[in-house]
């Protein structure tokens, strides 16, 4: 299994900024994805961050809000830009490796706490 | 991907068989069944997986009906930490994870 730690572990943020959560896998990983999961709520898909391309991002979002970056194949990054309120959430790293067309199990980081004020 | 159903929340004895279940009556033959749980503040936690066997492992059993439409997590002797909401997910091996509401589950002493 794939060990997951995110940074950082919770902030709080005014309206308006942005910040990044750091996503590091203790091995390399075929696939990274990045969740939300609003208060109360079930966890939600934000995005498939590829390595060397552009992320797949789920309907509802989009680039412009979430920018991700994946520059090698243990690290993610997720940017939650230009934060209101409503962004206030649990941001979930995930990771599983594949093999042909077999995607093996998920594990999933710790999440990061995120209050915007 | 199937969509599943699951029953909103349950109690438990500790040390006692915690089995919940799953409807996934739409499953297709290439889709396994996966059972993750999350405990309070912490991230998801992969429990067990399978296709159309029993399957066991450390943590749970899955029992998965013959025609696959449903199946039941089986946690032997559940304790106060095994309290946690459990997610039931059917999916093909290259698909996403999608997560529904889950089941509560509170364990009693």
């Amino acid at each position: 299994s794939a060990v997951i730690s995110q940074k950082p572990s919770r902030d709080i943020c005014q309206r308006g900024t942005s910040l990044t959560i750091q996503c590091q896998v203790d091995s390399q990983v075929t696939m990274m994805f990045w969740y939300r999961q609003q208060p109360g709520q079930s966890l939600t898909l934000i995005a498939t961050a590829n390595q060397g391309s552009e992320a797949t991002y789920e309907s509802g979002f989009v680039i412009d809000k979430f920018p991700i970056s994946r520059p090698n194949l243990t690290f993610s990054t997720l940017t939650v830009s230009n934060m209101s309120p409503e962004d206030s959430s649990i941001y979930l790293c995930s990771a599983a490796s594949t093999s042909g067309r077999t995607l093996y199990t998920q594990y999933f980081g710790p999440g990061t706490r995120l209050t915007v004020l | 991907d199937a969509k599943t159903t699951q029953p909103t929340s349950m109690d438990c004895a500790e040390g006692r068989a915690a089995n919940l279940p799953c409807n996934h009556s739409t499953i297709s033959g290439n889709e396994y069944v996966y059972w993750y749980r999350q405990i309070h503040s912490q991230g998801p936690q992969y429990i067990i997986h399978g296709l159309k066997n029993n399957e066991t492992n450390e943590m749970a059993s899955l029992i998965i009906t013959e025609d696959r439409k449903s199946s039941t997590l089986i946690l032997p002797h559940a304790t106060l930490r095994d309290t946690a909401v459990y997610y039931c997910i059917v999916k093909r091996s290259q698909g996403n994870l999608i997560f529904g509401k889950g089941t509560k589950l509170s364990v009693k002493p």
